[in-house]
């Protein structure tokens, strides 16, 4: 079965670190590039880092450059979220999402809770 | 920054077509991408490239865009059409970009 499942979220105290990891199922991660987006509660989608199919080139959104890290391990079939200097704000449903056509994604997963406490 | 514009809410008679909108500067020279969150599921897409409908999406979506507004239709509109939509589109210096969101509730 095609999907991704992320894992790792939790509550962590600001200014805290966590990682947050998404398994690729029923496909070969290596094929794609891959994106994580955030929600924060009751609120929209926000796409927050990118990362190529061979992991070469990365990208951050403004609001997490220099504190968060996208990283992969094509072997494995997994995908990871390196997030340090943890803030209230970053509290969030953290989603993975296969990028497809350069431009969208076209599977997402079930999403991980982080809860960051002041 | 990039930005895409999308009403807050919409409402729609069961069986009846809904559409929302979706503006941005020149995004009739991007592709629009629709995704269906409905209560506390994940996003879905529905719709990509502005008009294409994936695999296993039922017919009652469709795409169009008109200048520098996109439009996500649902016609005949079922109960289990009500979810959040976001319009979502790629920009050079954004990247990945996100309207706010419309809540479409079917009365």
């Amino acid at each position: 079965q095609v999907q991704l499942v992320e894992s790792g979220g939790g509550l962590v105290k600001a200014g805290g670190s966590l990682r947050v990891s998404c398994a690729a199922s029923g496909f070969s991660l290596s094929n794609y590039y891959m994106s994580w987006i955030r929600q924060a509660p009751g609120k929209g989608l926000e796409w927050i880092s990118h990362i190529s199919n061979s992991g070469s080139a990365t990208y951050l959104a403004d609001s997490v450059q220099g504190r968060f890290t996208i990283s992969r391990d094509n072997g494995k079939n997994l995908l990871y979220l390196q997030m340090n200097s943890l803030r209230v704000e970053d509290t969030a449903v953290y989603y993975c999402g296969r990028a497809v056509e350069q431009d969208t994604f076209d599977l997402w997963g079930q999403g991980t809770l982080v809860t960051v406490s002041s | 920054s990039y930005e895409l514009t999308q009403p807050p809410s919409v409402s729609v008679s069961p069986g009846q077509t809904a559409s929302i909108t979706c503006s941005g500067d020149k995004l009739g020279d991007k592709y629009a991408s629709w995704h269906q969150q409905r209560p506390g599921q994940s996003p879905v897409l529905v719709i990509y490239q502005t008009t294409k409908r994936p695999s296993g999406i039922p017919e009652r979506f469709s795409g169009s865009s008109s200048g520098n507004t996109a439009t996500l239709t649902i016609s005949g509109t079922q109960a289990m059409d009500e979810a959040d939509y976001y319009c979502q589109a790629w920009d050079s210096s954004s990247l990945y970009v996100f309207g706010r969101g419309t809540k479409v509730t079917v009365l």
